[in-house]
């Protein structure tokens, strides 16, 4: 078993609709990722986090909006999807510095209708 | 961009036998090097890594190797089991700041196992 946990493991909803994803570590880490993996592809970066702050955005459209509540907990707000914004939604955690290896959750798997 | 990408898209072995899955960087500056393994409905699983002060490294069944004259590394994996079938992506970590690092997956390869 992960020790990232995200929920919800699958979410279909419209383009009108507002969700939450949401994921969570008790691994004392503080960095923080989203990924964004589409079929048969590599997980591409979203976000990244470190001391809850947001250090990282990857040129992602604003319809998607991250927020780390505390050290253990990291959200990703989706409002006014897109179709091809279906995809599986990794987050992930590490130990700060550098080489750290990132431990991924098991992901949701997003379906826009 | 620089990015780290793998040879060979699949990769069919016999259970039983020793599988090798290769992978090349580009970024000569790169210095830490990770695999993992992801099985159909699952995350990424963190297999082995390796920095490149080091040549290879041993876990239990696999092997990293890295190779910095040809930018090149490999994952070996002997006594191929069929719990082994998924989609291994090499990583290279690029470190952007203090405060963190951002991963750089390569295209992957899925390695089908057969008993």
């Amino acid at each position: 078993d992960t020790e990232v946990t995200q929920t919800p493991k699958h979410l279909v909803m419209g383009m009108t609709n507002k969700k939450s994803l949401k994921c969570e570590q008790h691994m004392g880490h503080r960095a923080m990722y989203w990924y964004k993996q589409k079929a048969k592809k590599p997980p591409e970066l979203m976000f990244v986090y470190s001391y809850e702050k947001l250090s990282i955005n990857e040129s992602v459209p604003s319809r998607f909006s991250p927020e780390c509540p505390n050290s253990s907990l990291l959200n990703l707000h989706l409002h006014a999807l897109q179709p091809e914004d279906s995809a599986l939604y990794l987050c992930a955690s590490s130990r700060l510095g550098q080489n750290q290896p990132q431990h991924f959750g098991d992901g949701t798997r997003l379906s826009i209708l | 961009g620089e990015s780290v990408g793998l040879h060979l898209p699949t990769l069919s072995v016999q259970e039983g036998d020793n599988s090798i899955i290769n992978c090349a960087y580009s970024n000569s500056a790169s210095d830490y090097f990770i695999w993992y393994k992801q099985e159909s409905g699952k995350g990424p699983q963190f297999i082995i890594d390796i920095r490149s002060n080091m040549d290879k490294r041993q876990g239990q069944r696999v092997t990293v190797l890295l190779n910095k004259t040809v930018k090149h590394l490999s994952l070996q994996i002997a006594a191929t089991q069929p719990g082994d079938s998924a989609v291994y992506f090499c990583a290279e970590i690029s470190p952007f700041n203090q405060a963190g690092t951002a991963l750089i997956f390569g295209k992957g390869t899925t390695l089908s196992v057969s008993s």
